[in-house]
């Protein structure tokens, strides 16, 4: 697609659930990267992929939380055992290489969260 | 780590005016300073931005400016019109080559143009 594609745009769930949010990138990206954002708030970074690998998952909350990028393309960001304080927007964004100061990074339009 | 700092979080102008936006940032070795504009529902947009060998840049209405050495810099929007508003984020980047790939971004600051 001509931008960056996530599913679902929203997505309501009760505490203690399992989710799963979809990223498509821009085609020929390898860089990956997964935002958080709460109300109020600017995005905080989640997760850095060059590739397949998870270059940097310094982001990541805890252990409930866990991305992945089989391919080097679509990436999956899984939340097990939601909890209410989960609710955010979750932001992917995706440049061509891992170098943002190319002025070539571009966000895609979140996926809301809501956990009740 | 990193720590952006954004004012204000509101700012209100009558169309036609300028609206200025301030960031500061803690860590010296960031080197990348962009600005987002984000729409209701939307994801971020990159409007412009600069980095730390330079201490101004313009693109039509849009300028940023960068002070390194008091470790802030600003966004400048002049003859401001009601498509403007939206919510604006600084953020600053740390690192060169491989490694630049994080950025810290401050809170936001919802700007409404009146018409």
């Amino acid at each position: 697609g001509a931008g960056v594609s996530q599913t679902p745009s929203n997505k309501v769930t009760e505490k203690g659930k399992y989710v799963e949010l979809r990223c498509d990138p821009i085609s020929g990206h390898t860089a990956l990267y997964w935002y958080r954002q709460s109300l109020g708030q600017g995005p905080e970074f989640l997760i850095y992929f060059q590739g397949t690998g998870a270059a940097d998952d310094s982001g990541l909350p805890n252990d409930r939380f866990f991305a992945v990028r089989p391919e080097g393309s679509v990436s999956t960001l899984k939340i097990q055992r939601t909890e209410r304080g989960d609710s955010a927007v979750y932001l992917c964004a995706s440049s061509l290489w891992g170098r943002i100061d190319t002025g070539e990074l571009f966000f895609g339009e979140g996926s809301r969260l809501t956990v009740l | 780590g990193e720590n952006v700092e954004q004012h204000p979080s509101t700012l209100s102008v009558q169309e036609g005016d300028s609206a200025v936006i301030k960031c500061t940032y803690s860590d010296s070795a960031s080197n990348y300073f962009p600005w987002y504009k984000q729409e209701l529902g939307k994801g971020p947009q990159l409007i412009i931005d600069i980095r730390s060998n330079v201490g101004e840049k313009k693109d039509q209405r849009i300028a940023v400016t960068l002070n390194k050495t008091a470790k802030h810099f600003s966004l400048h929007i002049t003859e401001t019109q009601p498509e403007d508003s939206a919510v604006y984020f600084c953020a600053a980047s740390i690192g060169s080559g491989g490694s630049n790939y994080k950025l810290t971004f401050g809170k936001g600051t919802l700007l409404t143009v009146n018409p």
